[in-house]
């Protein structure tokens, strides 16, 4: 257990909806990053926030939004779904080392 | 960007034996290299790394090797258990990026 929790767990919705992710760090960290997780892209960057401001950007979709709250804990805004965007969240959190420790994951399937 | 290559896609061993993952980088100014196992359905989990100022590290039976001139890094597992059956990622990130850089993972089969 790495100490960084994620929910939902799975989530199922339609072409044309928004979810939310949530994210909540190991005890400590103050950087959280989201990736996305397919099977012809590999594990990809999307976000990073530290101590609640955006850090670093990387191949996220305009449709995509996040945000890191006072308590740090995280979310990630998922809108106007399209059946590309099927595939594994994961949220990581890191320490002062830039050691980066991941949550479990949530599965998203769009139908 | 970093881009990150990762050899082999799919590698089998004995139980008992060596299993070796490499991977290349391209930027020189990448400092840190994590590599992380992948069980089915969990997170990736970071199992070792390595920083550029040092040439090997090990952890009991996982050693990682960088080759800063040419640009690589691997990974060794000697007397691979089952449990070792997962898929590995290399990473690479610069220092003051924290973006990581990801390999395109090695499913590693341990033969029992």
């Amino acid at each position: 257990d790495s100490g960084v929790t994620q929910t939902p767990k799975h989530l199922i919705t339609a072409t044309g909806q928004r979810v939310t992710l949530r994210c909540s760090p190991r005890s400590g960290d103050l950087s959280v990053y989201w990736y996305q997780q397919s099977l012809d892209q590999g594990l990809q960057f999307l976000i990073q926030y530290y101590n609640g401001e955006e850090r670093a950007k990387g191949n996220i979709l305009e449709r995509f939004s996040a945000q890191q709250f006072p308590d740090l804990h995280s979310e990630l805004n998922l809108s106007s779904l399209e059946l590309g965007d099927s595939a594994l969240y994961f949220c990581a959190s890191s320490n002062t080392f830039g050691e980066q420790y991941f949550g479990p994951g949530t599965r998203l399937t769009v139908t | 960007g970093e881009n990150v290559e990762q050899h082999p896609s799919t590698l089998s061993v004995q139980e008992g034996d060596s299993a070796v993952i490499k991977c290349t980088y391209s930027d020189s100014a990448s400092n840190y290299f994590p590599w992380y196992k992948q069980e089915l359905g969990k997170g990736p989990q970071l199992i070792i790394d390595i920083r550029s100022n040092v040439g090997e590290k090990k952890d009991q039976r996982i050693a990682v090797t960088l080759n800063k001139t040419a640009k690589h890094f691997s990974l060794h597992i000697t007397e691979t258990q089952p449990e070792d059956s997962a898929v590995y990622f290399c990473a690479a990130n610069a220092f003051g990026n924290e973006k990581l850089t990801f390999g395109t993972g090695t499913r590693l089969t341990i033969i029992p």
